[in-house]
């Protein structure tokens, strides 16, 4: 059974700082990894798509890697700001499971303080 | 175009009751998952229905139920309501189709129990 773990639970940093958020999954036969943006109450937003081919994909100040190999994915935010502030969370797409269902990781809560 | 579309946004109901959720999905998308995210337990799968059949289930007692239409609109079903369903119910609309898929979620809709 896939599991996905993300580190750290939580992380609070000042304006400008660059950040790397981890995620790490038990089974490398995936499709693709994509993660997400939560804001408190609220659904989920995509940032970032993956494909099992790819190595990194890049969005504005985001850009995340990955490596199925060793099972991990990091998600990199260049100069953070207050309006990154929110919950991170990294899903995978299992090849052992039909396409309709994403594993996820229980998240990295995000402050970034002015 | 337009997201996925989750009504109603809130619901407070009392136990013993049932209720039922709609999720319209991306124009397009023909799979919708459902997820339940609480904080204690995270988000958790609990169905996907594509062209109308459920092809995927997750770990929840048959209170909870699902159908999709011919338009791909999906509903969810919770029968005789506890006090731990209340939770943020999302749901994700994707292609279904193939293998490099990105999965769009609505914004969700608040279950209270009480």
């Amino acid at each position: 059974k896939q599991e996905v773990t993300q580190i750290p639970a939580a992380l609070s940093v000042p304006e400008g700082e660059n950040l790397v958020l981890n995620c790490s999954f038990t089974d490398s036969a995936i499709y693709n990894l994509q993660w997400f943006r939560q804001d408190p109450g609220k659904g989920l937003t995509s940032l970032l798509l993956i494909q099992s081919s790819q190595r990194e994909q890049t969005s504005g100040r985001l850009n995340a890697s990955l490596d199925k190999s060793s099972g991990r994915s990091t998600l990199y935010i260049a100069a953070s700001q207050p309006g990154d502030s929110a919950t991170y969370l990294c899903a995978v797409w299992d090849r052992g499971s039909t396409l309709g269902r994403l594993y996820f990781g229980r998240g990295t809560q995000l402050t970034v303080w002015p | 175009k337009a997201g996925v579309t989750q009504t109603p946004r809130y619901l407070i109901k009392t136990r013993g009751q049932q209720v039922t959720l709609s999720c319209s999905p991306i124009s397009g998308h023909r799979s919708v998952s459902w997820y339940q995210q609480t904080p204690g337990q995270g988000l958790q799968f609990l169905f996907e229905y594509f062209s109308e059949t459920q092809r995927n289930k997750g770990n929840f007692p048959g209170r909870f139920s699902g159908r999709q239409f011919s338009n791909s609109r999906s509903e969810m079903n919770v029968s005789t309501l506890e006090l731990g369903d209340s939770a943020l119910y999302l749901c994700a609309s994707t292609h279904g189709l193939r293998e490099n898929t990105e999965a769009f979620f609505g914004q969700g809709t608040r279950l209270t129990v009480v």
